[in-house]
């Protein structure tokens, strides 16, 4: 069974800094995808940036960019620039790309950015 | 505006009482997914439907029934039988088969049994 890890219960950092956030994951498959989902305070999912395993490019969307290293199932989110809006619950998810395609969610990661 | 919607926002259940909460969408999409929310853990599966008229449970299936009737609607039913239903229940949709397979989530529903 696949397995999502976020080590990380919570996180600061000031305004207009750099943070990372790590998940790790446990899978026997190939063809997956990653994501990172953000639960502000409204607690709307909101999707933040995806991977698919089978490209060797990390994602980048605007100021949000992932590590994605394959052989040792890593997946971190980096968040350039930080602002008061970035503060939020952060998930890590996994799917495999199949016929059930659901996800699977590690625990969160509680984002505070300081003014 | 295209998006999912789930109400009740916030509901509130007697014991020994079944309610339903809604999850509509209007994104033509073909698979929809019910989640738990608990605090301090990540989002648990809890029935899902690929198709119209078909669906199967999830991880943690007790005590919840559903139906898909409608392509856009995706009713979840908690009934009597689900020992702890008090959490945050979140509906999301994918658009099918041989697409980006993302989910997106509607907003919620906080369900609190008094």
């Amino acid at each position: 069974a696949q397995t999502v890890t976020q080590s990380q219960p919570e996180m600061s950092v000031q305004e207009a800094e750099t943070v990372t956030l790590s998940c790790t994951y446990d899978t026997s498959e190939s063809n997956y995808y990653l994501f990172w989902y953000k639960q502000p305070p409204s607690r709307q999912m909101i999707l933040v940036i995806r991977q698919e395993a089978y490209k060797q490019q990390n994602a980048t969307e605007n100021r949000f960019s992932v590590n994605f290293q394959k052989a040792a199932k890593s997946f971190s989110l980096k968040i350039s620039d930080s602002q008061l809006g970035d503060t939020a619950m952060y998930f890590c998810a996994f799917m495999n790309r199949g016929a059930t395609n659901k996800l699977i969610f590690g625990t969160g990661t509680l984002l505070a950015v300081q003014p | 505006d295209g998006g999912i919607t789930q109400s009740p926002k916030y509901l509130f259940r007697k014991e020994g009482q079944n309610v339903t909460l809604s999850c509509e969408q209007n994104l033509n999409h073909d698979a929809m997914y019910w989640y738990r929310q608990d605090p301090g853990q990540g989002l648990r599966l809890i029935y899902y439907s690929q198709i119209v008229n078909d669906f199967q449970k999830g991880d943690i299936a007790e005590g919840y029934s559903v139906s898909r009737e409608k392509k856009e609607s995706f009713p979840l039913t908690v009934t009597s039988a689900q020992k702890n239903p008090t959490a945050f229940y979140l509906c999301a949709s994918r658009l099918g088969p041989g697409t980006t397979d993302t989910q997106y989530f509607g907003p919620g529903t906080r369900l609190t049994v008094l």
